[in-house]
Formats: structure tokens, C-alpha cells, sequence
């Protein structure tokens, strides 16, 4: 079982529709979960971070973590041509050296918002 | 400059050149990270530093050689590497090792003749 699973997609959406992006992993006591975005040739850019249980809602986008379940979801609201990227889902789990935590990465899902 | 800078944008070299990778964050953070991003994998983080200190080393093989000589500053020393090492290199950082989110810089595309 990969330590960070996320649908490669594609993920094709129209325009104005709700995007739902879906990651699961495997690690119980991770605390803290973040979604990057990421053009084709670009670096990952931070959208979201979550570290509690429930909704956050930030503009367009919401994170959703349900620790139970051990998963994290992104839902973009009122897709838009320029959200075509690919989503990439990291988890926190410990480190090598005392309280240090270290990023574990999804592979992305691929979303394309069509006009 | 703000965010994080990284230097070449672009290298091409030879398997048996030495070259070095250059990060420069300007965000006030202390922890500063080296990932390899290849394709249809996912993104691998190779070292960590922290108050220039290294506290995670990926298991990465002794041709790749970082430096930090300072928190705002990190370099990735590269010798005789294989065509294999062709990837994207991306340089992170943020204000600690915890639970913190992590800012990159617009990466090193390297490629191995």
C-alpha cells in the first residue's frame, strides 16, 4: 500500500462545475495534510493546509480531513479553466531526528476544467 | 527578491562534470529542503537542514553532496551522475521541521548526457 494514494486522473470537468479531488494514507498519527497545485513545467504551489478534523474553506477551494477515515479531499467550487494543473496531496509523518516531520507525496491527479 | 531562488533554471551536463545547484530563500525560515521530482513518481525528498543543520538524509546516493552554510542559503553539489539523475530538482523551504507548510522554488531541470 502506497504511503500517500491519490487518482491519477484525468479528472475533466466543465467549467463552472465542483471539482472533487480524493487522497487516502496510511500513516494514523499524521497531523497535518496540504494540497499543492502544480502547472505542467512549474513547481508546487501551496493552495491548503488542514490540520483538523472537519471543513476549511478558503475562496473557491475546501479541504476536507477525516482522520478516521485517513483521508483528505479538495473541492473546487466554480471550476475555472486556469485550475487545469495537477493536484498534489502531502502528509506529515515523523521524521528521522526527534519531533521532525517529513512530506510524503501523492503522485497528483491531473485536472482538466473544460470552457 | 522574495520567495524562493533557485539556480540554473536549466543544466546540461556530461557524466563526468561537477556542477552545483543553488538555493537562495528569502522568507525568514530556517529549515530548507532538496527534493527530486521525476516523472510518474512521486516528489523525493532527499535532505533536510535545519539551522543549517542536516536532520534527514533519504538515503541518497553519495554523488549528490548538499551544502548549507546558512539558513537562507543551500547548494546540492553534483559528481560523475548517472542518466537516471535527470530530473527535476526542487528546492523548499519553511519556518521549521514540524507541521509547517513547505514553499518551493521554481526548480532545476538537470539532464545527463
Amino acid at each position: 500500500q502506497k504511503e500517500v494514494e491519490q487518482n491519477s486522473g484525468p479528472l475533466s470537468v466543465p467549467e463552472g462545475a465542483i471539482a472533487s479531488l480524493n487522497c487516502t494514507y496510511s500513516d494514523r498519527v499524521s497531523q497535518s495534510f496540504f494540497w499543492y497545485r502544480q502547472y505542467s513545467g512549474k513547481s508546487p504551489e501551496l493552495i491548503m493546509s488542514i490540520y483538523s478534523n472537519g471543513d476549511k474553506e478558503d475562496g473557491r477551494f475546501t479541504a476536507q480531513l477525516n482522520k478516521a477515515s485517513q483521508y483528505v479531499s479538495l473541492l473546487i467550487r466554480d471550476s475555472q479553466p486556469s485550475d487545469s494543473a495537477t493536484y498534489l496531496c502531502a502528509v506529515n509523518k515523523r521524521g528521522n531526528a526527534g519531533n521532525n516531520r517529513k512530506l510524503i507525496w501523492g503522485l497528483g491527479t491531473s485536472l482538466a476544467v473544460n470552457p | 527578491e522574495t520567495g524562493v531562488t533557485q539556480t540554473p533554471r536549466h543544466l546540461v551536463m556530461g557524466m563526468t562534470n561537477k556542477k552545483s545547484l543553488k538555493c537562495e530563500q528569502h522568507l525568514g525560515h530556517n529549515a530548507m529542503y532538496w527534493y527530486k521530482q521525476s516523472a510518474k513518481k512521486p516528489l523525493e525528498l532527499m535532505f533536510v537542514y535545519n539551522f543549517k543543520e542536516q536532520t534527514e538524509n533519504n538515503s541518497v546516493p553519495s554523488r549528490f553532496s548538499p551544502e548549507c552554510p546558512n539558513s537562507s542559503h543551500l547548494f546540492l553539489h553534483l559528481h560523475t551522475l548517472q542518466p537516471e539523475d535527470s530530473a527535476l530538482y526542487l528546492c523548499a523551504s519553511s519556518t521549521g521541521t514540524g507541521d509547517q507548510p513547505q514553499h518551493f522554488g521554481d526548480g532545476t531541470r538537470l539532464s545527463i548526457l
